[in-house]
């Protein structure tokens, strides 16, 4: 166990919708980093937060968002889905930025049908 | 931005020493080279990290050469449970940022 959460678990949706994944870090960490896996693809990096401020973005697109809060715990908004998105996200955190060793989460499980 | 090239896949036994080697040319000055080890369906979990020379921990070795172009991750004695796929990350220290995983090196070992 990491001591990162990710709710939801799965998540079944249809195309054109929006939902919103929910990562809370490990206690004390500060940074947070979203990251999608398509399937038996590599880790992309998405966006990541230093105590409330965006730090760092990736290859994000416009349809997605993400904010974190006061109390650290950070969402992920998708919008305007499509099959294509369908994918495994993944939060972890880490103490600073790069290069602080990060901690996953399990992970939350998208299908867009 | 230092994009990093590792071997798709690689097949071992159980007992052996296995070296996975990362590519990293561009890599900064100030960037680090950090490893991952992913399960299927699960979140990646640090292995190792280093800037230069060798780094040693309870499960692995990394050696970077003195140019830094390159990493090699060293697996001793492996065991069926360490099949998996292993990532090579340089994290680039800037005001902007960039996480470049590699594509991943998919490791079995057979009995």
């Amino acid at each position: 166990d990491s001591g990162v959460t990710q709710t939801p678990k799965h998540l079944i949706t249809a195309t054109g919708q929006r939902v919103t994944l929910r990562c809370s870090p490990r206690s004390g960490d500060l940074s947070v980093y979203w990251y999608q896996q398509s399937l038996d693809q590599g880790l992309q990096f998405l966006i990541q937060y230093y105590n409330g401020e965006e730090r760092a973005k990736g290859n994000i697109l416009e349809r997605f968002s993400a904010q974190q809060f006061p109390d650290l715990h950070s969402e992920l908004n998708l919008s305007s889905l499509e099959l294509g998105d369908s994918a495994l996200y993944f939060c972890a955190s880490s103490v600073g930025g790069p290069p602080y060793e990060q901690y996953f989460g399990p992970g939350t499980r998208l299908t867009v049908t | 931005l230092a994009k990093t090239t590792q071997p798709i896949s690689m097949d071992s036994y159980e007992g052996q020493e296995v070296n996975i080697t990362c590519s990293h040319n561009n890599i900064a000055t100030n960037d680090y080279i950090t490893w991952y080890q992913q399960f299927p369906s699960q979140g990646p979990r640090f292995i190792i990290q280093g800037y230069k020379t060798k780094v040693t921990n309870e499960v692995a070795s990394l050696f970077i050469p003195a140019d830094r172009k390159s990493s090699t991750l060293s697996l001793p004695r492996v065991s069926l449970s360490d099949t998996a796929v292993y990532y090579c990350l340089v994290a680039v220290y800037s005001s902007a940022s960039k996480i470049i995983f590699g594509s991943g090196t998919r490791l079995s070992i057979r009995p």
